[in-house]
């Protein structure tokens, strides 16, 4: 069985602060690991994704997110949070033998000025 | 195409009437999804297509759905008289391929159904 957790369905920082949205997954296996972002009445963006290789992956608009086997974590992060990463994010987790990709719930992000 | 495509982009439908929602994959891509999306929730998977194998319709939530992939590429999720419920973001996504690690997932803008 697998899941993905999001810790925290908001978070709230100040604009030019560091952002930390945190997501735990589990997994038998050694999955794919992925993060999007979803601005108001918009689709899916992807930001980065892991997939076995570098344990630190780098995304766009200066995010990026390490993968800790030891702790099945997966948490993103930016240094200085601007304001149009106002937004939802969703941690999705994918096994190579599966199908399906399995979103968290979502963290909503806002950016106070 | 560049992206997915979806459409219609909005839709508004009175309760009972059907209605369809077409998805044009991203041009190569063997897999597709349909996701539903509702005010202020996480994504509900609906239903998986994969090249020619069965479709995957766990997600389906009532019988009243049903969705097709004619030739591999575009599809049609169609909603029998509708409800109320019913209203969300129907979510289309494609990916070069089902299965293997590296695969992505890739979302087009959705289709906003609002049933009166």
């Amino acid at each position: 069985a697998q899941s993905v957790t999001q810790l925290d369905s908001h978070v709230s920082v100040s604009e030019g602060t560091p952002v930390l949205l945190r997501c735990n997954y589990s997994s038998s296996y050694s999955p794919s690991l992925f993060w999007y972002v979803q601005h108001p009445n918009k689709g899916l963006q992807l930001l980065l994704k892991y997939t076995s290789a570098a344990t630190l992956v780098k995304g766009i608009n200066g995010f990026e997110a390490e993968f800790k086997k030891s702790e099945t974590s997966f948490h993103l992060t930016k240094p200085s949070a601007h304001m149009s990463d106002a937004a939802e994010y969703f941690c999705v987790v994918n096994l190579a033998t599966g199908n399906q990709f399995y979103f968290g719930t979502g963290t909503s992000l806002t950016v106070i000025p | 195409g560049a992206g997915v495509s979806q459409s219609p982009s909005n839709k508004v439908t009175e309760k009972g009437k059907d209605v369809e929602l077409r998805c044009d994959p991203i041009s190569g891509h063997t897999a597709l999804y349909w996701y539903r999306q509702s005010l202020g929730q996480g994504l509900e998977f609906l239903i998986y297509f994969q090249g020619n194998s069965a479709p995957d319709k766990s997600g389906l939530p009532s019988d009243r759905f049903s969705a097709e992939r004619t030739g591999g590429s575009v599809s049609t999720l169609t909603i029998q008289r509708t409800q109320q419920e019913d209203s969300a973001v129907y979510l289309c996504a494609s990916s070069l391929a089902g299965q293997g690690l590296g695969n992505t997932i890739y979302f087009g803008e959705g289709s906003w159904l609002t049933v009166v």
